[in-house]
């Protein structure tokens, strides 16, 4: 099992492009969230999905979309990036019933 | 909404010396965890504490969760140079809901 995949490990952007960070896991899990970690700042939530369809807002989601059509797959989507969007992007998962969250590798952003 | 503090922000001890980082929420959690991030890395999970006065151990280390459940404790005793990274706890008030605190940075010199 490849876990936590998550695509691309790297991507500089320049402001107001768009794209999308990946996020895929071959667990099953129902929960899937994402986080974005700067500098003294520790882990914010962005959004989470508690299931295929469903989707809801963390604590940090201005400027960030996200969709979730499959149990597998989750992406955030950058609609015009900003320089504030620079940092390292997480995406976690959970097994319902269970609260431990297994990390992907991270994205490392940098909006030029 | 909720808070958590983590404090210190960064500790730098001698290899066998001992280290605690303490957590502290300002409403009271269902349960807490703890996770460690080497440097480079990405969260990996420590354990979880859901009663009121759990203490659990993992060889060197010892988590407690206080009697309010509201502040959480990490000790870790003869610390090594693999322990080094940032230690993380995380409060949750329900399934989907988690607040982290900001870490504490652990160097560990040899």
């Amino acid at each position: 099992n490849a876990g936590v995949t998550q695509t691309p490990k790297f991507q500089v952007l320049k402001t107001g492009q768009s794209m999308t960070l990946q996020c895929a896991q071959d667990m099953n899990h129902e929960y899937m969230s994402w986080y974005r970690q700067d500098p003294g700042m520790g882990l914010r939530l962005i959004h989470y999905s508690v299931g295929a369809g469903i989707t809801d807002q963390g604590e940090v989601p201005n400027g960030y979309n996200v969709s979730r059509s499959t149990t597998e797959d989750f992406p955030l989507r950058l609609l015009s990036a900003a320089p504030s969007q620079t940092s390292v992007y997480f995406c976690a998962t959970i097994k319902r019933g269970f609260n431990e969250q297994y990390f992907g590798p991270g994205t490392r952003l940098t909006v030029t | 909404g909720q808070q958590v503090m983590q404090i210190p922000q960064y500790q730098h001890v001698q290899e066998g010396e001992d280290f605690t980082t303490y957590c502290n929420s300002s409403t009271t959690l269902s349960n807490i965890q703890w996770y460690k991030q080497r440097p480079g890395g990405h969260p990996v999970f420590l354990i979880q504490l859901v009663k009121s006065g759990e203490v659990k151990k993992q060889k060197r280390l010892t988590f407690q969760f206080g009697e309010a459940k509201k502040n959480s404790s990490l000790h870790i005793t003869a610390t090594q140079t693999t322990d080094v990274g940032t230690y993380f706890c995380a409060g949750g008030s329900g399934y989907s809901t988690l607040t982290f605190g900001k870490g504490t940075m652990l160097l560990v010199s040899p």
